[in-house]
């Protein structure tokens, strides 16, 4: 079965630093979405994105955050200059056809240590 | 909040037993999805259904829905050791792309 990828599986960085999470989702997908969880907290949506254009984006997406796809497979998150409190699961996530009243599939996460 | 809120927070039980958890929610939905996350690992979807759906199975898993109640629960069925995972209902409320608000989640445990 299909699945999303993600990689690394866990990026330790030191504050301040920009740190760039990769994510290869479903080939024929065509949505796509970033998420984070921080340790024992809700599953927290940050964007959505959709022909090359962001959708929606919650209130935690500022401007440090933005999203790519560079080209037909990666979909990326970077976070330009990292604090303490980024620390958490982040996980891609991408939803096929027919949007509405499909699922969303996701990766299994890259655990983001900031030190 | 817009988000679903599970109950209870844990659930513990043994093998052969039925589990059910439930979730409510306060705003309007689209549809409500049911995942499972293992320790560490990302969320596999269980189930969706649709704000028009009353109830929806799939193997030894059930799901009904009342959104009078705006409630959902979620029932396993013959639990085994292996189903030990945490569960959270997501609900898509219809926004462009269906961003889901996911609840703090179920910790199930099921002891051989």
């Amino acid at each position: 079965e299909p699945e999303v990828t993600q990689t690394p599986s866990h990026q330790v960085t030191q504050m301040g630093q920009e740190v760039i999470l990769r994510c290869v989702p479903i080939s024929n997908h065509l949505y796509f979405y970033w998420y984070r969880q921080i340790l024992g907290q809700k599953v927290e949506f940050l964007v959505s994105f959709y022909n090359n254009e962001i959708s929606e984006k919650s209130e935690i997406f500022d401007d440090q955050f933005s999203v790519e796809r560079p080209d037909g497979s990666n979909f990326t998150l970077k976070i330009r200059s990292t604090k303490l409190e980024d620390s958490a699961m982040y996980f891609c996530a991408s939803k096929g056809e027919g949007y509405s009243n499909q699922p969303q599939h996701f990766g299994d996460g890259t655990r983001l240590s900031i030190l | 909040s817009q988000q679903g809120e599970e109950d209870p927070q844990a659930l513990s039980i043994q093998e052969g037993e039925n589990a059910t958890m439930n979730c409510s929610y306060k705003t309007s939905i689209n549809n409500l999805q049911w995942y499972r996350q293992n320790s560490g690992r990302g969320l596999v979807h269980l189930i969706l259904i649709r704000s028009n759906e009353r109830e929806k199975h799939s193997g030894r898993l059930r799901v009904t829905l009342d959104t009078s109640k705006k409630s959902s629960s979620l029932l396993i069925t013959a639990s085994r050791a292996a189903d030990t995972a945490s569960y959270f209902c997501a609900r898509d409320r219809g926004s462009t792309l269906g961003r889901l608000y996911f609840g703090r989640g179920t910790q199930l445990t099921v002891w051989p």
